[in-house]
């Protein structure tokens, strides 16, 4: 199974602020064929569903704002908030689907400082 | 409107079999392309995937360490689909999810989630 994993598991930024948060994978997820990247990361506040908030690793999801962006390709991607508002507190997941079973990163924590 | 709701009980007792229904509208799995996958999360712990099956009939697929455990099936006249897992033990109480993808893509809708205790 592809590994990946997420940097930092915390992190406390203040309003307005940048935050960024990092994924590793394992092996490289870039199709060759298509040159998709296969990762999506995800929201999830406290106690409700994931929520997808960016596909092939760069593409926002409906209706998701323009603050949230994803950058990367291969194994190397990052996930930016770029002015961090106090609805921004979640966990946020990384998640490949370049191989048929899913993995997810372990999550980060975003907080207000 | 795409909805999943995951249906099951909320507590089952160790070494029992847990059955849990997703129960979708706003989609066919008939469509190709479309995926209906089971995940759970423990309390406070990350996201795990268990199992997906696909808009083809013979297509499943199961996490490579419960995969002894787990069956899933579908029933596309009823538009569930259906996961069961063997010999419950208190480490799998978590808040189990469906979640649907379309187009080999990522998990674009989400059931709310039902949590299930495994305690005697």
């Amino acid at each position: 199974d592809i590994v990946m994993t997420q940097s930092p598991d915390s992190l406390a930024v203040s309003l307005g602020e940048r935050a960024t948060i990092n994924c590793k994978s394992s092996q490289s997820i870039l199709y060759s064929s298509n040159n998709n990247n296969y990762l999506a990361w995800y929201q999830q506040k406290a106690g409700q569903p994931p929520k997808l908030l960016i596909s092939w690793a760069s593409t926002r999801g409906i209706g998701v704002p323009d603050r949230f962006s994803g950058s990367g390709s291969g194994t190397d991607f990052t996930l930016t908030i770029s002015s961090l508002q106090a609805e921004d507190v979640a966990l946020y997941y990384c998640q490949q689907y370049y191989s048929p079973r899913l993995t997810f990163g372990g999550g980060t924590k975003v907080e207000i400082k | 409107q795409v909805t999943l709701k995951e249906s099951g009980p909320a507590v089952v007792k160790p070494t029992q079999t847990l059955t849990l229904t997703c129960t979708f509208s706003g989609f066919s799995l008939t469509t190709r392309g479309t995926r209906v996958n089971w995940l759970r999360q423990p309390p406070g712990k990350a996201l795990e995937w268990l199992a997906r099956i696909d808009w083809d009939d013979n297509d499943e697929l199961y996490s490579t360490s419960l995969k002894s455990r787990l069956t899933i099936f579908k029933d596309t006249s009823k538009n569930q689909v259906v996961l069961t897992m063997t010999n419950m033990d208190p480490v799998d109480t978590a808040t189990y999810f469906c979640a649907a993808s379309r187009q080999l893509g990522p998990l674009d809708y989400w059931g709310q989630g039902t949590l299930v205790t495994v305690s005697s």
